[in-house]
């Protein structure tokens, strides 16, 4: 059974970079076309899909933040991390730990942690 | 870059009533690149729809989606009580993803 537990700080501090840690379970990031993303949602707003990263370890990120975010994985630790730098009040928002599988049917996010909330404030 | 419109923003439905929500691309998408979420309080996005038109596992035949070109459309007939969240559609492809503004269904 997939599973995904996001964790890392809840209050972070304006201009400081922000650490998020996913742990998943029940899969691989080594296993083909299977990747782990990031995707954020403000209180009451949208979803905004911010970083993916595959078995193979290409990335991709959103055009609009790619330059204050970094994904690594740990497949040793089945561990994929999100850091986003220079944060903003703007970037408050609930994180989701995402899992989807490039080869599989659904092609997109069919497993959600979660998520943790993150409040930028000083 | 896609841009997902949806419409309306809260569609007002009394329950055993059908609801029929839309979603617009900002150019041309392929069909199986569509998927749809949906969301109760509280809860992460739930994928029930994706390739447009595919039901995944356990999720009621009374959920319908269909569309191609920038328009698609989801259908939800016979409201039940669970049925009453907000739904969003999704653009996805291997390197981008985006997601529309949601579209809530409340009880009238």
């Amino acid at each position: 059974q997939v599973t995904l537990e996001e964790s890392g700080p809840t209050l972070v501090k304006p201009t400081e970079t922000l650490t998020l840690t996913c742990n998943f379970y029940g899969f691989s990031l080594i296993t083909s076309g299977v990747g782990v993303g990031w995707i954020r949602q403000p209180p009451g707003k949208t979803l905004e899909w911010l970083s993916v990263i595959y078995w193979d370890d290409e990335k991709h990120y959103s055009p609009s933040l790619r330059s204050r975010l970094s994904i690594v994985k740990d497949t040793s630790k089945n561990q994929v991390v999100l850091s986003v730098t220079n944060v903003d009040p703007a970037d408050t928002a609930t994180y989701f730990c995402v899992y989807c599988d490039s080869l599989g049917p659904e092609r997109t996010f069919e497993h959600w942690g979660h998520g943790i909330l993150v409040t930028v404030s000083s | 870059e896609i841009v997902l419109t949806q419409s309306p923003g809260t569609l007002s439905v009394s329950p055993g009533e059908r609801a029929t929500l839309s979603c617009r691309a900002s150019q041309t998408v392929t069909s199986n690149s569509i998927a749809w979420y949906q969301q109760k309080p509280g809860q992460a996005p739930r994928l029930f729809i994706y390739g447009a038109s595919t039901r995944a596992t356990a999720f009621p035949d009374r959920f319908w989606g269909s569309g191609s070109g920038t328009d698609f459309t989801l259908t939800i007939n016979r409201l039940e009580p669970e049925d009453f969240a907000v739904y969003y559609c999704h653009y996805y492809t291997t390197s981008s993803f985006t997601f529309g503004p949601g579209t809530k269904v409340e009880v009238k």
